[in-house]
């Protein structure tokens, strides 16, 4: 079935340091993908996204790259910092506009 | 422009109660979602609605429901509550129609504990 996972539940960096959050998904099918930022007590939090036709995509300090055949998307975030401290999801465009959700990496940024 | 706001925050309830959980959409939004999230199945596909209509389902009992009004505002509801339901309830939306790629655009959450 449809999933999307990630690799790492935790990633720890140094401020200033740059950050990647790796996930694969398993649908080939997908032609949307989004990375979401959730805070304690917040709801996601829209980052950046990316279309199947694009294999980068690049927004404020943050960088998304779709690699199709491996089915693997990455989020680079540069000069990380603390207030960058958060669990990370990928999505992924299931029916309709079903988002399914991998299980999120928590980066921990230190000072 | 005001983001999603979703009331109540929290509630607390006992098991075989019923609890109903409201969604406002970003102004002009026309499409709402609802997912569940929890430690361990993580953030998991609810239902989603547009114009009204419930345009998809997840993989849940129906005890989950919910519904859309003339405004985009949605309520969802959950009959016969189990301990299992504690989770934090999420609602998102997005300006268009569903099947076309729309940033969906999430609210706070209601948290929802069941004892």
């Amino acid at each position: 079935g449809e999933s999307v996972g990630l690799h790492l539940p935790t990633l720890s960096v140094q401020e200033g340091d740059n950050s990647i959050i790796n996930c694969a998904y398993s649908n080939s099918a997908s032609d949307y993908f989004i990375w979401y930022k959730q805070e304690s007590g917040k709801g996601p939090q829209f980052i950046i996204d990316i279309r199947s036709n694009m294999d980068k995509r690049q927004g404020q300090r943050v960088t998304v790259l779709l690699n199709k055949t491996v089915k693997h998307l990455s989020l680079q975030i540069a000069a990380t910092q603390p207030g960058d401290s958060a669990v990370y999801f990928c999505a992924e465009k299931g029916a309709g506009t079903a988002l399914i959700f991998g299980k999120g990496t928590t980066l921990s940024v230190s000072s | 422009k005001a983001g999603v706001t979703q009331t109540p925050r929290y509630l607390i309830k006992t098991r075989g109660q019923q609890v109903t959980l409201s969604c406002s959409p970003i102004s002009g939004h026309r499409s709402v979602s609802w997912y569940q999230q929890t430690p361990g199945q993580g953030l998991q596909f609810l239902f989603e609605y547009f114009s009204e209509t419930q345009r998809n389902k997840g993989n849940f009992p129906g005890r989950f429901s919910g519904r859309q009004f003339s405004n985009s505002r949605s309520e969802m509801n959950v009959s016969t509550l189990e301990l299992g339901d504690s989770a934090l309830y999420l609602c998102a939306s997005s300006a268009n129609a569903p099947g076309i790629q729309e940033t969906q655009y999430f609210g706070p959450g209601t948290r929802l504990l069941v004892l």
